[in-house]
């Protein structure tokens, strides 16, 4: 059963520092992997999705990569802002395409 | 373009009462699917749709039942609601490619009393 890991849970840095978020997960035969963004009380939007046959995608200040062969994939926020802060949630795709297996995400707070 | 939209957004019900969530799409997706996010359990999936008329269960599909009767929507039921349905329950659709992003409902925050 694929399971996926979020580490670390909660995360507080200041302003303009740059960071990176952790995903790891245990079955490499994967479709896909999404990472989202969560805000409190709201639905989830999509950041960066990586083809199973890709290494990495960038959009703006992020840039995910994905290593199917030892399970992982980070997400690489630069210059954080105060409007970075919430819950960022990894999603591996099954081999079928027909699920998307959750981290339990992490929760990051950008002080200004 | 609305993309994913779900019907109602809060609801409260007593235990043993029965509702249906619907979700819509305009997207031409299709693949649907039904997701419940609890406090220390992350997202899991309810039930999936891969097209219209076709459904199939996901991790937790007890006390749920689905139909996919068009295309564009996708029904979540609950029969006898129970408070361990409390959650927040999120509908996605998506193209059926590894290289299509699944999109997301703004999520429907039930309560069972």
């Amino acid at each position: 059963k694929q399971e996926v890991t979020q580490i670390p849970a909660a995360l507080s840095v200041p302003e303009g520092e740059n960071l990176v978020l952790n995903c790891s997960f245990t079955d490499s035969a994967i479709y896909n992997l999404q990472w989202f963004r969560q805000d409190p009380g709201k639905g989830l939007t999509s950041l960066l999705l990586i083809q199973s046959s890709q290494r990495e995608q960038t959009s703006g200040r992020l840039n995910a990569s994905l290593d199917k062969s030892s399970g992982r994939s980070t997400l690489y926020i630069a210059a954080s802002q105060p409007g970075d802060s919430a819950t960022y949630l990894c999603a591996v795709g099954n081999q079928a395409g027909t699920a998307l297996i959750f981290g339990k995400g992490t929760t990051l707070s950008v002080s200004s | 373009n609305a993309g994913v939209t779900q019907t109602p957004k809060f609801r409260v019900l007593k235990t043993g009462q029965s509702m249906t969530l619907l979700c819509a799409q305009d997207m031409n997706h299709e693949y649907m699917y039904w997701y419940r996010q609890d406090p220390g359990m992350g997202l899991r999936l309810i039930h999936y749709s891969v097209g219209e008329g076709t459904t199939a269960k996901g991790e937790v599909p007890d006390g749920y039942n689905v139909s996919r009767l068009k295309k564009q929507n996708f029904l979540l039921g609950l029969e006898s609601a129970a408070p361990s349905q409390t959650s927040v329950y999120f509908c996605a659709s998506s193209y059926p490619s590894g290289a299509a992003e699944a999109f997301f409902g703004q999520g429907t925050r039930l309560t069972v009393v």
